[in-house]
């Protein structure tokens, strides 16, 4: 079975371009959700989408959103890019099994700002 | 608001010897779960365990268990064998509802980078 999956590997924009990450969850997996990882940070919660609805968000400012496509694969977009948007973007899927849920991740998406 | 603490910036083992990765938690909910992964120089998070709240023996899986300590609010990582492929940044983490959707986000810790020296 095929895991999570993330396009591109990595990504290169300078300040002010838009990025877009994309991301494939596992098969039967109806949840999606990104995190960035900034060089020394821990893993920060962006945003969670389930059933084509975004359901929760971190405390990012809007220029990062999304959206989920019908098969569940999800879009991140970052607005307006800045020097400190400069991480790796990891998106994970999720199952709940025996009652409780696990989150799944892809091998992330470096964004570097220049 | 959840909270996790690893104070181990770094720690260091010997090839076939255990180690134990700390991990404490800070939260109002009575429900949550537990999770350690692990994260290779490659970026990939891999799950290696979890622990439910209400789970009264210690998970354990393969090489991995943790140590749930409930009144202490801790969730040790104990590494068992260790091998030089266990050379990654663990991460501890915890989810606000142990029995069913985590409402969308995990909280993390900082991390704890583990070197196996040969």
């Amino acid at each position: 079975e095929a895991g999570v999956t993330q396009s591109p590997t990595h990504l290169i924009k300078t300040r002010g371009q838009q990025a877009t990450l994309r991301c494939s969850p596992i098969s039967g997996h109806t949840s999606v959700y990104w995190y960035q990882q900034a060089l020394g940070l821990g893993l920060q919660f962006l945003l969670w989408y389930d059933e084509g609805e975004e359901r929760n968000r971190g405390n990012f400012p809007p220029r990062f959103s999304g959206r989920q496509f019908p098969n569940y694969s999800s879009e991140l977009n970052v607005n307006a890019l800045e020097l400190e948007d400069s991480a790796l973007y990891l998106c994970a899927s999720s199952l709940i099994t025996s009652g409780w849920e696990t989150q799944y991740f892809g091998p992330g998406t470096r964004l570097l700002v220049l | 608001a959840q909270k996790i603490t690893q104070t181990q910036p770094g720690m260091f083992v010997q090839e076939k010897e255990a180690v134990t990765l700390d991990c404490t938690y800070d939260t109002s909910d009575q429900s949550y779960g537990l999770f350690w992964y692990k994260q290779p120089s490659s970026g990939e998070m891999i799950f290696l365990i979890y622990q439910g709240s209400y789970d009264e023996q210690n998970a354990t899986e393969g090489r991995y268990s943790l140590n749930f300590q409930k009144a202490r609010k801790s969730a040790n990582l104990v590494i068992s064998a260790s091998q030089l492929g266990d050379s990654a940044m663990y991460f501890c983490a915890m989810s606000p509802n142990a029995g069913g959707t985590s409402y969308g986000k995990l909280t993390f810790g900082q991390g704890t980078i583990l070197t196996v020296h040969p």
